[in-house]
């Protein structure tokens, strides 16, 4: 079992869907959750932290569940410059430097 | 304030060759990762350095991979006598500190094709 898990997608929605995407991580001890966005052959950009009581930032809103070892990123009205890949990351527990990447969610937002 | 830079950007190298990679950290960051993303995978942990250390370099393959962040100067990531399975994009991140809560920026990658 990978150790952060992610529905690869593509996920193919029109603008102003909401979407939300799902991430499971194996270890229960991991302390720090992140989403990135990586569009196509370009870096990971840090769209958010997830927080316990969940966060929000804008149209993106982030959760988590530690008792389900479950993070989840929705976003709303989206738009065309949304299409990229998200990527599920969280911290490897006892190491706060190492962060373990899920193969990412891809998204297509449509016109 | 520039961000973190990498160069090349691309590298082409022929089988048993030796590839250098080199990233100049966010002004102010001493700390410094390199990810390996092989195509159709995700990013993969290599080294932690700060300036002059090593702290972590578990990611790292055992032979032909090693990589320094001398005082100054950028971060080096170099592979030896490279092969096939090593053309991937090799990412170089940087953070002001080494927290659990300390955002790491990434360059632009340098994308490493071995013929």
């Amino acid at each position: 079992r990978k150790e952060v898990e992610q529905d690869p997608g593509p996920f193919n929605v029109p603008e102003g869907a909401t979407v939300a995407f799902n991430c499971t991580y194996s270890n229960s001890a991991s302390q720090s959750f992140f989403w990135y966005r990586q569009d196509c052959r370009k870096e990971p950009k840090l769209l958010m932290s997830v927080y316990s009581s969940g966060n929000e930032d804008g149209r993106f809103t982030a959760q988590l569940n530690r008792a389900s070892q479950y993070i989840s990123l929705l976003i709303r009205d989206s738009k065309l410059s949304d299409s990229a890949t998200y990527l599920c990351v969280v911290n490897r527990a006892g190491n706060n430097r190492k962060l373990i990447w899920g193969l990412g969610t891809s998204l297509a937002v449509n016109p | 304030n520039a961000g973190v830079m990498q160069n090349p950007r691309h590298l082409v190298r022929r089988r048993g060759q030796e590839a250098r990679l080199r990233c100049s950290p966010m002004k102010g960051h001493s700390h410094v990762y390199w990810y390996r993303q092989l195509p159709e995978e995700g990013l993969k942990f290599m080294v932690y350095l700060q300036k002059e250390n090593i702290i972590d370099e578990s990611g790292m393959p055992k032979e032909r991979f090693s990589a320094e962040f001398p005082k100054e100067g950028p971060s080096i990531l170099r592979i030896q006598q490279v092969v096939r399975g090593d053309s991937a994009a090799y990412f170089c991140a940087s953070s002001p500190g080494g927290g659990p809560t300390d955002t790491q920026y990434f360059g632009p990658g340098t994308r490493l094709t071995v013929l």
